[in-house]
């Protein structure tokens, strides 16, 4: 059984560049939530899609966005990068049937220079 | 909004219980979870509980909940150095909030280190 993947691994960007990351979910899973964890702090929620709909958001700015695909896999883009966005960002799965575990995957380490 | 705090660092010897202590300020938050961490790695979820429940064992993992004070401690038995890692606390309003699954609200993490 496959657990939560994410793509690339790591990611060097310059700043006002643009990055897409992607996001498979766990088997089963239909729900996928985007963090993102600074170097030395907890991850903080960004978005959550679940039917290819953004149904919560962060306080994060529209520079961050995202898609789900209807194979439940996701995207998350960032535009015009700055240095404060470099941190892991974090894909997280669940489904929505009553049961709240959220399945992590092993984060992109995007660095912005 | 909701806040969650964690003590940042926790020393043990290898055999010794580690007990990591979490409080959160949302007395909403019907979900609660701890994740471990270890360097370069994403997330493992290790136990949740709810709100409705006091304590919760599974192997060497015990769960205590303080509804009253919004107080939340991981115990874990036997302490090895594969323990080493970053203990998150987490909590979650759950679904009864926007008809979704509740973001999870991290504390800054625990970082536990097992001496041998």
């Amino acid at each position: 059984d496959a657990g939560v993947t994410q793509s690339p691994t790591h990611l060097i960007k310059t700043r006002g560049q643009q990055v897409t990351l992607r996001c498979s979910p766990k088997s089963g899973h239909d729900t996928v939530s985007w963090y993102q964890q600074a170097l030395g702090q907890g991850p903080q929620f960004i978005f959550q899609y679940y039917e290819e709909e953004e149904r919560q958001r962060g306080n994060f700015p529209d520079r961050f966005s995202g898609h789900q695909f209807p194979n439940y896999s996701s995207e998350l883009n960032v535009n015009a990068l700055l240095l404060g966005d470099s941190a892991l960002y974090l894909c997280a799965s669940s489904f929505r049937d009553g049961t709240y575990e959220q399945y992590f995957g092993p984060g992109t380490r995007l660095t912005v220079t | 909004g909701e806040d969650v705090e964690q003590s940042l660092f926790l020393s043990v010897r290898e055999g010794d219980s580690s007990v990591i202590n979490c409080t959160y300020t949302d007395s909403s938050s019907t979900y609660l979870y701890w994740y471990k961490q270890e360097p370069g790695a994403g997330l493992q979820l290790l136990t949740y509980i709810f709100s409705n429940m006091d304590m919760k064992q599974d192997q060497r993992l015990t769960v205590l909940l303080n509804k009253k004070d919004k107080h939340l401690s991981l115990r874990i038995a036997d302490t090895q150095t594969g323990d080493s890692a970053i203990y998150f606390c987490a909590a979650s309003k759950g679904p009864n909030y926007g008809g979704s699954q509740g973001n999870l609200i991290f504390g800054k993490g625990t970082k536990l280190s097992v001496k041998p």
